[in-house]
C-alpha cells in the first residue's frame, strides 16, 4: 500500500512569490492534515481537510491556505511568501473514525525562501 | 493553548542501553502518539495509545499512557544506531480528532 506523497520535495522560491504544494494521501485516507516545521517553533498544525471541508485550522495568517479534491489529494498554498515560511512542510492522511487520530506522514516538502 | 513537554531535550548513550523519554502536558488528553523522525524525512508513527494506563509494544519500544491522562513515556531496549533520531509525543489539541499538538521533540543519539 503505497504512503504518503509529497511533491515536491525541495523548492527554491523568492520573497513575494507564492507557492503550491501537493499531498497524496493514504488510498482510503478521507482526512489530510498540513503542519510546518521549523527548529524554532517545532510542528505546528496548518489546517485539516475531510471530504473536500477545511474542519479544523490552526493559528497562521491568511496567505496560507489550502483544499481538497473529490479524490482525497490536496494541496496548500502560500501566497505572498516571508523570509519566516522557510520550513519543512508535512502532509499527514488519516482515517475517519476512532482510530482517526493516527496520522501518517509524507516526507515532506522543503520550502527555501530567499 | 495546550502544551506537550518533552524531556529530555537530548541524549547521547552508548549502543545497548536502554532509553527512557516522557511527555507531560497540563490539560488531559484522550490519545497519546509517539512519533520518530529521521534527518530528512516525515514523523513515522511508532506507537499509539488510547486508554489511561495502557502500556503498548512495538518490538523494543514500550510506551505507557500515564493513569493521570497527563503524561506519556517511551521506552527504548537495547539501543541500536539505527535508533538514531528526534521522538516526538503528540496529542489531539482539545481532544479533536486530527489536530495534532506536537512535544518538542528527544534528540537520540546512538554511540556504537
Amino acid at each position: 500500500k503505497a504512503g504518503v506523497t509529497q511533491t515536491p520535495r525541495y523548492l527554491i522560491k523568492t520573497r513575494g512569490q507564492q507557492v503550491t504544494l501537493s499531498c497524496s494521501p493514504i488510498s482510503g485516507h478521507r482526512s489530510v492534515s498540513w503542519y510546518q516545521q521549523t527548529p524554532g517553533q517545532g510542528l505546528q498544525f496548518l489546517f485539516e481537510y475531510f471530504s473536500e471541508t477545511q474542519r479544523n485550522k490552526g493559528n497562521f495568517p491568511g496567505r496560507f491556505s489550502g483544499r481538497q479534491f473529490s479524490n482525497s489529494r490536496s494541496e496548500m498554498n502560500v501566497s505572498t511568501l516571508e523570509l519566516g515560511d522557510s520550513a519543512l512542510y508535512l502532509c499527514a492522511s488519516s482515517l475517519s473514525g476512532a482510530r482517526g487520530t493516527e496520522a501518517f506522514f509524507g516526507q515532506g516538502t522543503r520550502l527555501t525562501v530567499v | 493553548g495546550q502544551q506537550l513537554n518533552q524531556s529530555p531535550q537530548s541524549m547521547f548513550i552508548q549502543e545497548g542501553e536502554d532509553v527512557s523519554m516522557n511527555c507531560t502536558s497540563s490539560s488531559i488528553f484522550n490519545t497519546w502518539l509517539w512519533y520518530k523522525q529521521d534527518p530528512g524525512e516525515g514523523p513515522v508513527l511508532l506507537i499509539a495509545l488510547y486508554k489511561a494506563g495502557e502500556l503498548t509494544s512495538n518490538g523494543r519500544l514500550t510506551a505507557q499512557f500515564g493513569i493521570t491522562r497527563k503524561d506519556s513515556f517511551l521506552n527504548i531496549s537495547a539501543s541500536i544506531p539505527s535508533d538514531v533520531g528526534i521522538y516526538f509525543c503528540a496529542g489531539p489539541h482539545n481532544n479533536a480528532g486530527n489536530m495534532l499538538t506536537f512535544g518538542g521533540g528527544t534528540r537520540l543519539m546512538v554511540k556504537p
